[in-house]
């Protein structure tokens, strides 16, 4: 079972829906969560941490859920310009180093 | 605003060639990182630092090695370019109060014929 799973997508979604990912980690022990977002042929930007309780940055919430292992990505009202693609992303202590793993990622089209 | 820059953006070597990608940081960030993006595989972690002159193998080491000589330099090498090795290189930064922020460069995207 890989450490950190997303659904690849693409997601295609007409302008001013809701769309929301999922993504599961393997590992219970892990510490931190994050989205990060990737554009076509550009390098990965965080988007915003997920906290246990849950945060919410404008038209973007985050949601943790420990029990059950997995952090989700809310998107209102989708613009085109949230087409891209979005990494899950967790962290976990390992070696005494903090491990960084990367899903592969979930695309999302928003269609006009 | 941090920055991580990357020697190039688009390189093709040959088979067997010897390839050194070159990443700088201009904040002073002690933890530095080399990455490899392939599709359906997502971002796998080669090599990373701690400090100057410290390496560490991340989950995909082989047929890479690195060097630090400086805190804002880190170079991936790769001894013997082979054409599996054809992928994106994203190197990435951050500082220990952030640790779990990263910060990555524009990326090279490298083909081996």
């Amino acid at each position: 079972r890989k450490e950190v799973e997303q659904d690849p997508g693409p997601f295609n979604v007409p302008e001013g829906a809701t769309v929301a990912f999922n993504c599961t980690y393997s590992n219970s022990a892990s510490q931190s969560f994050f989205w990060y977002r990737q554009d076509c042929r550009k390098e990965p930007k965080l988007l915003m941490s997920v906290y246990s309780s849950g945060n919410e940055d404008g038209r973007f919430t985050a949601q943790l859920n420990r029990a059950s292992q997995y952090i989700s990505l809310l998107i209102r009202d989708s613009k085109l310009s949230d087409s891209a693609t979005y990494l899950c992303v967790v962290t976990s202590n390992s070696g005494g180093y903090q491990k960084v793993t990367f899903g592969i990622g979930t695309k999302l089209q928003v269609i006009p | 605003d941090v920055k991580v820059t990357q020697s190039s953006r688009y390189l093709v070597k040959r088979t067997g060639e010897k390839v050194f990608l070159e990443c700088v940081q201009d904040m002073d960030h002690e933890n530095m990182f080399w990455y490899r993006q392939d599709p359906g595989l997502g971002l796998r972690l080669i090599y990373f630092s701690y400090d100057v002159k410290m390496k560490e193998k991340g989950d995909i080491p082989e047929g890479y090695s690195v060097s630090r000589e400086k805190k804002e330099r880190f170079s991936l090498i790769l001894e013997s370019a082979s054409t599996n090795q054809t992928s994106m290189y994203l190197c990435a930064s951050n500082y220990p109060p952030e640790a779990e922020t990263q910060y990555f460069g524009p990326g090279t995207r490298l083909l081996v014929l």
